[in-house]
């Protein structure tokens, strides 16, 4: 069965210091992975789509690889406003759902 | 820029009442997925339609509950009977195609059984 973890479940940053969020995935045929950025009482916001080993997606302070097993959400200099639970998904060729991780809280402390 | 929209935000309905939590995807988009989060729980994937089809329920409850998208309107994800188990917030995804694409979501309706 496709599967999804995520490591830390919570990470507590003062602002400016980098760190990296682990997804680590067992999927039939990876179609896909997607970050997402869930804020309390609201739907998770699409960040990225990474389709193959060795890719990379940047997007302001964040940065997305993908390997054969795990992806990193990598923060450089994380500000306040990045304090969300980031959500990691994959999709694989026998099925059409989004597996889902249970997230990793972030707290970027000013 | 509408994204996908959800209604209603918040719903109470009592034990042993209806629940009809609606969903449009975004513009362009013909493929709806619905996901339930309970507290300190990650999405859990419920059913997948496409318009006036349903293609994947593996993920629903067998008694209860139903999900349509008509050709015309929203979709709907509709309890029956609701009970307090059923308490949590229910997501809506679009996408425009099933394969390789990224699936956008609404801002849910959080349901409370009292």
């Amino acid at each position: 069965e496709d599967q999804v973890t995520q490591s830390p479940e919570a990470l507590r940053l003062q602002e400016g210091e980098s760190s990296s969020l682990n997804c680590s995935y067992t999927v039939s045929g990876l179609r896909g992975l997607f970050w997402y950025r869930q804020d309390p009482g609201k739907g998770p916001e699409f960040l990225f789509t990474l389709y193959s080993a060795g890719e990379e997606k940047e997007k302001e302070r964040l940065k997305a690889t993908l390997t054969k097993k795990e992806s990193f959400l990598h923060i450089t200099a994380p500000k306040p406003e990045d304090s969300a639970t980031y959500l990691c998904a994959v999709q694989g060729d026998t099925g059409n759902q989004f597996y889902f991780g249970t997230g990793t809280s972030l707290t970027v402390i000013p | 820029n509408a994204g996908v929209m959800q209604n209603p935000r918040h719903l109470v309905r009592r034990r042993g009442q209806e629940a009809r939590l609606r969903c449009s995807p975004m513009k362009g988009h013909s493929h709806v997925y619905w996901y339930r989060q309970l507290p300190e729980e990650g999405l859990k994937f419920m059913v997948y339609l496409q318009k006036e089809n349903i293609i994947d329920e593996s993920g629903m409850p067998k008694e209860r509950f139903s999900a349509e998208f008509p050709k015309e309107g929203p979709s709907i994800l509709r309890i029956q009977q609701v009970v307090r188990g059923d308490s949590a917030a229910y997501f809506c995804a679009s996408s425009w195609t099933v394969k390789n694409t990224e699936a956008f979501f609404g801002q849910g309706t959080r349901l409370t059984v009292v």
